[in-house]
């Protein structure tokens, strides 16, 4: 089946470290996002990609870094930088592109917790 | 930024009442779009409006918008304990979707 995977479900990280989170993709869609929420919060959009070799940044970029070298999988990564990282990472992707953003397909997230 | 806010932030019904939710928003969209999201878990499509409709139905779901009042409603009947979910509604403009805090629903039985 189709569908957007997102590994690891849970995380524990110490303070300090870089950490990856995985994002895959086998609906064949050209954008992906990153979204962050925190609890009882909406979304927030960190990075996004609209194309293979390009991404941009969102709301909430600092501390994050991403990588889109192939179509199917987006990772980010969660640097030390980022002063507060517990929270609940979502990963989504489009067929829409610029100016036609259509309905987004989301993975099951990932639990991030900086002990 | 975040662009709609949802209203109420939190709504408890009995089952096979109707709830309805509202947002609104600051500016111009092509499309607003309604998701679902169950305590833990990835957020789920409900509907997509775009800015030239009024009203659109899916199932149990209708949802209305005023782009004069730049505001939008979700109304589900007959709801269920399924139902039991945060909602949250997501305006595009341009390139990106964003989204409210959302409306946390509870159905009891």
């Amino acid at each position: 089946d189709g569908g957007i995977t997102q590994s690891p479900k849970y995380l524990f990280r110490k303070e300090g470290q870089n950490v990856t989170l995985s994002c895959e993709q086998n609906l064949n869609h050209d954008a992906m996002y990153w979204y962050r929420q925190d609890p009882g919060q909406g979304l927030r959009l960190i990075y996004y990609s609209q194309i293979v070799n390009d991404f941009q940044k969102g709301d909430i970029a600092e501390g994050y870094s991403v990588s889109r070298e192939k179509k199917e999988s987006f990772p980010l990564t969660v640097t030390s930088a980022q002063k507060n990282p517990t929270a609940f990472y979502l990963c989504a992707s489009s067929k829409g592109t610029s100016g036609n953003t259509g309905e987004l397909f989301f993975g099951e997230g990932s639990r991030l917790t900086v002990l | 930024s975040q662009q709609g806010e949802e209203d109420p932030q939190a709504l408890s019904i009995q089952e096979g009442e109707n709830a309805t939710m509202n947002c609104s928003y600051k500016t111009s969209i092509n499309n607003l779009q309604w998701y679902r999201q169950n305590s833990g878990r990835g957020l789920v499509h409900l509907i997509l409006i775009r800015s030239n409709e009024r009203e659109k139905h899916s199932g149990r779901l209708r949802v209305t918008l005023d782009t004069s009042k730049k505001s939008s409603s979700l109304l589900i009947t007959a709801s269920r304990a399924a139902d039991t979910a945060s909602y949250f509604c997501a305006t595009t403009n341009d390139y990106k979707l964003s989204f409210g805090a959302g409306t946390t629903v509870t159905v009891r039985a």
